[in-house]
């Protein structure tokens, strides 16, 4: 079975420029994670999806990042413009609808964004 | 708001026995993971506990106390590959929309 896939790996942008990180996750699985992972810090949520629809985006700077999964699949995320707090990991995450007792999260090797 | 402590840094000898702590302050608990990251790796899932006690799974053990909101990790028989960082997380909610807010993370240097 194929893992998480996210693409680019790295990434390197002036500040007030734009990226874009793209995730595909496991086949089936409705639950779709983005999180935020700064140097030597724990994952910080940004933005959950079940399917195609948000269902928490709370701790989303939605003046400059955005993000989308318009069919219930693959996910887009925006940071625009970046700052260089911006500088991370963008970590992609997935499980299926149906919850398996555990709560598993199953990660991509993560997007990591050099913000200069 | 939700908060979860770790030590930063934990280092043992190889074949030794170690502890990671985690103490947590969420609302809306549900179970308690650890996961396993290794440098510019993807987190891995190591163990849960939704019920107090201890859960084994080979080399690794997680316990839970849900009356202190507090867990551990306890690693045994350890090896070189196990120099990593370890994170607890919460899982808040339990049915499909549950989400996982992870701790600040210890990361374990096993020397020889």
């Amino acid at each position: 079975e194929a893992g998480v896939a996210q693409s680019p790996r790295y990434k390197i942008i002036e500040k007030r420029q734009s990226v874009a990180f793209w995730c595909n996750p496991i086949s089936g699985h409705a639950t779709l994670y983005w999180y935020q992972q700064i140097l030597g810090q724990g994952p910080k949520l940004l933005i959950q999806f079940q399917n195609n629809g948000v269902v928490d985006d709370s701790q989303l700077p939605k003046d400059r990042f955005s993000a989308e999964r318009l069919k219930g699949v693959d996910s887009t995320l925006k940071i625009q413009p970046a700052k260089l707090e911006d500088s991370a990991v963008y970590l992609c995450a997935s499980r299926p609808l149906t919850f398996s007792g555990t709560g598993e999260l199953f990660f991509g090797e993560g997007s990591r964004l050099t913000v200069l | 708001g939700q908060s979860l402590e770790q030590p930063s840094e934990v280092t043992a000898v190889e074949g030794a026995i170690v502890q990671i702590n985690c103490t947590y302050q969420t609302s809306g608990f549900y179970g308690l993971s650890w996961y396993q990251q290794h440098d510019g790796g993807a987190p891995t899932f190591l163990s849960y506990n939704a019920l107090d006690g201890l859960e084994e799974t080979g080399r690794f053990s997680s316990f839970l106390s849900r009356s202190d909101s507090y867990g551990y990790l306890l690693l045994q028989e350890l090896q070189m590959k196990d120099s990593a960082s370890y994170f607890c997380a919460v899982t808040l909610g339990g049915g499909a929309t549950n989400k996982l807010i992870f701790g600040t993370g210890t990361l374990l240097a096993v020397q020889p």
